[in-house]
């Protein structure tokens, strides 16, 4: 069964302070692993999608990186605008969904 | 390019009482997505229309239903409502793999 688990739940920083979110994921033949921002009440905003392990990817302060097991999300200097929750989404060969994890929740202070 | 909309923005429905959610899919997108957010979790897949075909279901019950229009648009039904129902309905078009979301409709079942 394809699963994602992301860590922490959970994360605080101050201005400035780089960090980075896990995501781990099993799946049956990975089609495309995914990063969303989500605003409070909002849908998810779709960041980075990456596809073979070794590949990064950057926008502005963030950057995405993959290896076969799992995904970081590196925050670099981050603002108190970063300040969201990131999700993690799989689609693997068995299906058509996205098999998102429950999300980290960034909360960056000035 | 418009992105992905859905209607309405928030919905208060009665225990028992039956719901239509629309989503229009982004320009040149044939396939769309429902999943249900609830409160500090990450979205769950509830079914895949591509090309008015239903393409793909997630373990949601057959009170559950949808359908896809000529033009790519989409509704989601949900009958017999129940409280565990309430939660954030979102709608997601694609043309590959990488999914963009519309701003998602609140449920709210009383």
């Amino acid at each position: 069964e394809d699963q994602v688990t992301q860590s922490p739940e959970a994360l605080r920083l101050q201005e400035g302070e780089s960090s980075s979110l896990n995501c781990s994921y099993t799946v049956s033949g990975l089609r495309g692993l995914f990063w969303y921002r989500q605003d409070p009440g909002k849908g998810p905003e779709f960041l980075f999608t990456l596809y073979s392990a070794g590949e990064e990817k950057e926008k502005e302060r963030l950057k995405a990186t993959l290896t076969k097991k799992e995904s970081f999300l590196h925050i670099t200097a981050p603002k108190p605008e970063d300040s969201a929750t990131y999700l993690c989404a799989v689609h693997g060969q068995a299906g058509t969904a996205l098999i998102f994890g429950k999300g980290t929740t960034l909360s960056v202070s000035s | 390019e418009t992105g992905v909309t859905q209607s309405p923005t928030h919905l208060i429905k009665t225990r028992g009482q039956q719901v239509t959610l629309r989503c229009s899919s982004q320009s040149g997108h044939n396939t769309v997505s429902w999943y249900q957010q609830a409160l500090g979790q990450g979205p769950q897949f509830i079914f895949q229309y591509y090309r008015e075909e239903e393409n793909g279901r997630g373990n949601f019950p057959p009170r559950f239903s949808g359908l896809q229009f000529p033009n790519y648009s989409s509704e989601l039904n949900v009958n017999a409502l129940e409280l565990d129902d309430s939660a954030l309905y979102l709608c997601a078009s694609s043309s590959d793999y990488e999914q963009y979301f519309g701003p998602g409709t609140r449920l709210t079942v009383t």
